[in-house]
C-alpha cells in the first residue's frame, strides 16, 4: 500500500536559518509524483512544490527546495532564510496514476514547524 | 480569479441531521475531489470525480454522497451526520487526474456533529 511518512512532530527553526523537513515514502509504482503543501494556522492548504518520479532534477521554488533521493524513497523539503510566515503545518503528498483512484493525493501526518524571532 | 470555493465556513449539526456541502472552481478544471482533515492528520479522499458525469469513491465514503452538477460544480451531502464525521472537509481540482498535476484547495469547511 501507498504510504508517507512524516516523522517530526514538530520542529523550531531561528529565523533566517535554512531547516529541513524530512519525508519518506513507499510506492511500488514506478510512476509518481510528490507535493509539498503547507497549511498556516488560517487552515487553508497552500502548494508549495513539486517532483516527479522521473525528473533529474531537485525541484526548487523560491526560498523551497526539494532534496530528492529515489532511492532511499524521500523527499524532504528544504526552506532557506526562515521568516515568521512559515510558522505552519507542512504536509508531505505523494500522486500516483489516474488509474488509482482518480490520481488521489496521499498525505503525511504532517510536521509543525515554529519559526523563532 | 477565486480559484476553489468552499460554502459554507462552519456549520454545526446534531446528530441525524443532513446538509450539503458546495463546492466550485472557476479554473477549467476536469477533476474534482472531497477530503476529510482529522485532528493530527493528514488529508483522506472522500470521493472523487474525474470529469464532468462521473464521481466514484475513495478511501472513506461510508456516510457521504456527492454531485458532479457540472463541470464547476461538485457537492457532498451528509444523509445523515453523525459525530465521527466531526471534521474538516477540503474541496480540490486538478485540471486532470494525471500524477503531475497540481491539486488546488478551498478554505475548507469545519464541520462539527453534535
Amino acid at each position: 500500500a501507498q504510504k508517507i511518512t512524516q516523522t517530526q512532530p514538530g520542529m523550531f527553526v531561528q529565523e533566517k536559518e535554512a531547516v529541513t523537513l524530512d519525508c519518506t515514502y513507499d510506492t511500488s509504482d514506478p510512476s509518481y509524483g510528490l507535493f509539498w503543501y503547507k497549511q498556516p494556522s488560517s487552515g487553508e492548504m497552500i502548494f508549495l512544490i513539486y517532483q516527479g518520479s522521473y525528473d533529474q532534477q531537485n525541484a526548487t521554488e523560491g526560498r523551497y527546495s526539494l532534496n530528492f533521493q529515489k532511492a532511499r524513497k524521500s523527499a524532504n523539503l528544504v526552506i532557506s532564510a526562515s521568516q515568521l510566515g512559515d510558522s505552519a503545518m507542512y504536509f508531505c503528498a505523494m500522486r500516483e496514476a489516474p488509474s488509482n483512484q482518480g490520481g488521489k493525493l496521499i498525505f503525511g501526518q504532517g510536521t509543525e514547524l515554529s519559526v523563532k524571532p | 480569479n477565486a480559484g476553489v470555493t468552499q460554502t459554507p465556513k462552519f456549520q454545526v449539526l446534531k446528530t441525524g441531521q443532513s446538509m450539503t456541502l458546495q463546492c466550485a472552481q472557476d479554473m477549467n478544471h476536469n477533476s474534482m475531489y472531497w477530503y476529510r482533515q482529522d485532528p493530527g492528520m493528514g488529508l483522506r479522499l472522500i470521493y472523487y470525480s474525474a470529469s464532468e458525469g462521473t464521481t466514484d469513491k475513495g478511501e472513506v465514503p461510508n456516510g457521504y454522497n456527492v454531485s458532479r452538477l457540472n463541470k464547476r460544480e461538485f457537492s457532498l451531502r451528509l444523509e445523515s451526520a453523525a459525530p465521527s464525521q466531526t471534521s474538516v472537509y477540503f474541496c480540490a481540482s486538478s485540471t486532470t487526474g494525471d500524477l503531475q498535476e497540481t491539486q488546488y484547495f478551498g478554505p475548507g469547511t469545519r464541520l462539527l456533529v453534535l
